[in-house]
């Protein structure tokens, strides 16, 4: 398995305050994604990026913000957190091949109360 | 766009018996699949997958899959059901370096 670390691992925090998740990789890959997962939907795409500083939106941006400064890390940033981004959040990496495999993370469980 | 349709959110097997779980693709041009699990409270792992490379594909833990073409499907098989296999599955497509997911299949393994 590629060495993807999250943190925080779980999060607890109140309406409209900024929250950023951080996704840590040590496989040197070029692609990471940001998904949330809820119940009924599987995984959805928030954000990804493909090179350092190179992002695009997924499906489900709205409200979500990333950045990438590094090769190894990936940030997830909400705003102005609401309860509607309450769920989890995975990250994952691949490599440059169309049919490399997507490698996830242990994820992080937000609640924005 | 690329998408894929998990038939069945549940799926109930006895032990020793035998798992089937459906997936049906959408894609305009030759897609790659993969079937992912996941365990309670952990992140996803790979199965398997398929590049067009063979239309069987076998993965870990016994599961396996086939592709047929001409019914748009990617099912997943194994022969016979392990009280480890309780999880929940998703069934991906990969376009343009993202995957997209099934909204995904629980498996509960009766002793």
């Amino acid at each position: 398995d590629a060495g993807i670390t999250q943190s925080p691992r779980h999060k607890v925090t109140e309406t409209g305050t900024p929250v950023t998740l951080r996704c840590h990789q040590t496989e040197n890959h070029r692609y990471m994604y940001w998904y949330r997962q809820d119940p009924g939907h599987g995984l959805r795409l928030i954000h990804y990026s493909y090179g350092v500083k190179d992002t695009d939106k997924g499906e489900v941006s709205d409200g979500y913000s990333v950045s990438r400064s590094k090769t190894e890390d990936f940030l997830l940033t909400l705003e102005s957190a609401t309860s509607s981004q309450t769920s989890v959040y995975f990250c994952a990496t691949s490599g440059e091949g169309l049919t490399d495999t997507q490698y996830f993370g242990p994820g992080t469980r937000l609640t924005v109360l | 766009a690329q998408s894929v349709t998990q038939l069945g959110s549940h799926v109930s097997v006895s032990e020793g018996a035998l798992v089937l779980l459906r997936c049906n693709y959408s894609s305009s041009v030759p897609p790659y699949l993969f079937w992912y699990v996941q365990y309670p409270n952990q992140g996803l792992q790979l199965l398997l997958k398929y590049t067009s490379a063979a239309t069987l594909v076998k993965g870990i833990n016994g599961f396996e899959a086939e592709f047929k073409k001409s019914e748009t499907s990617f099912h997943l098989t194994k022969p016979s059901a392990h009280m480890s296999d309780a999880a929940e599955y998703f069934c991906a497509v990969k376009g343009s370096y993202k995957l997209s997911f099934g909204a995904g299949t629980t498996v509960t393994v009766r002793a």
